[in-house]
């Protein structure tokens, strides 16, 4: 069981071109997680996924954008990358069953991308 | 506003024991997580307290204490292999994590 799997496990872009990230799980998890890590400070939010079909917006989705067609898969697409956009990439999931719902969240290994 | 602060950078003897810090300010509280991070790699999950008091788990236990907004992870018996970064996240009243920039922990001979 490979549990998150991501790619790639790094990129370096240039500005104003478009970018997919992909991620996925065999978890059979209902939720998943897209997060930036940057030097300094802590994760954030980008976008998120409570179950297939659904997704809805963290505390930094400008930018970014998700799909969500089916269970294992959650990709996540810079549309046009920014310098700022920078940074390590992770994507998440969690087998909560609603927005109330409490459980430990497991990581892939990361995406690190650069956008010169 | 939400707050989480941890400090930055602690150093500790193999075989010691070490405290680390969080303290928060969120809008809402439905649990603290800690997780590990080596350099480098995924963050791992270490534990989940949602109530007042101690959860022992081998070497690492975590506290907490909701009317402090506070909460601390214990190493014990240090080994070189802990070496790694330390986050802490409060879930918060909509269910989101929100994180601490984390504490890199460095293990000295």
């Amino acid at each position: 069981i490979a549990g998150i799997t991501q790619a790639p496990t790094s990129q370096i872009l240039a500005a104003g071109r478009r970018m997919t990230l992909r991620c996925t799980q065999d978890m059979r998890h209902n939720a998943m997680y897209w997060y930036r890590q940057d030097l300094g400070l802590g994760l954030r939010l980008i976008h998120y996924s409570n179950t297939a079909g659904t997704t809805g917006k963290g505390e930094v989705p400008d930018g970014y954008s998700v799909s969500r067609a089916n269970t294992d898969d959650f990709p996540l697409t810079l549309a046009s990358a920014v310098p700022s956009q920078t940074s390590v990439y992770f994507c998440a999931s969690s087998d909560s069953t609603s927005n109330t719902d409490v459980d430990t969240q497991y990581f892939g290994p990361g995406t690190r991308l650069t956008v010169l | 506003g939400q707050n989480i602060d941890q400090p930055t950078e602690m150093t500790a003897t193999e075989g010691a024991i070490v405290q680390i810090n969080c303290t928060y300010q969120t809008s809402g509280f439905n649990g603290l997580f800690w997780y590990q991070q080596h350099a480098g790699e995924a963050p791992t999950f270490l534990s989940y307290n949602v109530l007042d008091g101690l959860e022992e788990k081998g070497r690492f236990s975590s506290f907490l204490s909701r009317s402090k907004g506070y909460s601390y992870l214990l190493l014990k018996e240090l080994q070189m292999k802990d070496s790694a970064s330390y986050l802490c996240a409060i879930m918060d009243s909509n269910y989101q994590l929100i994180w601490g920039a984390g504490t890199k922990l460095i293990i000295k001979p």
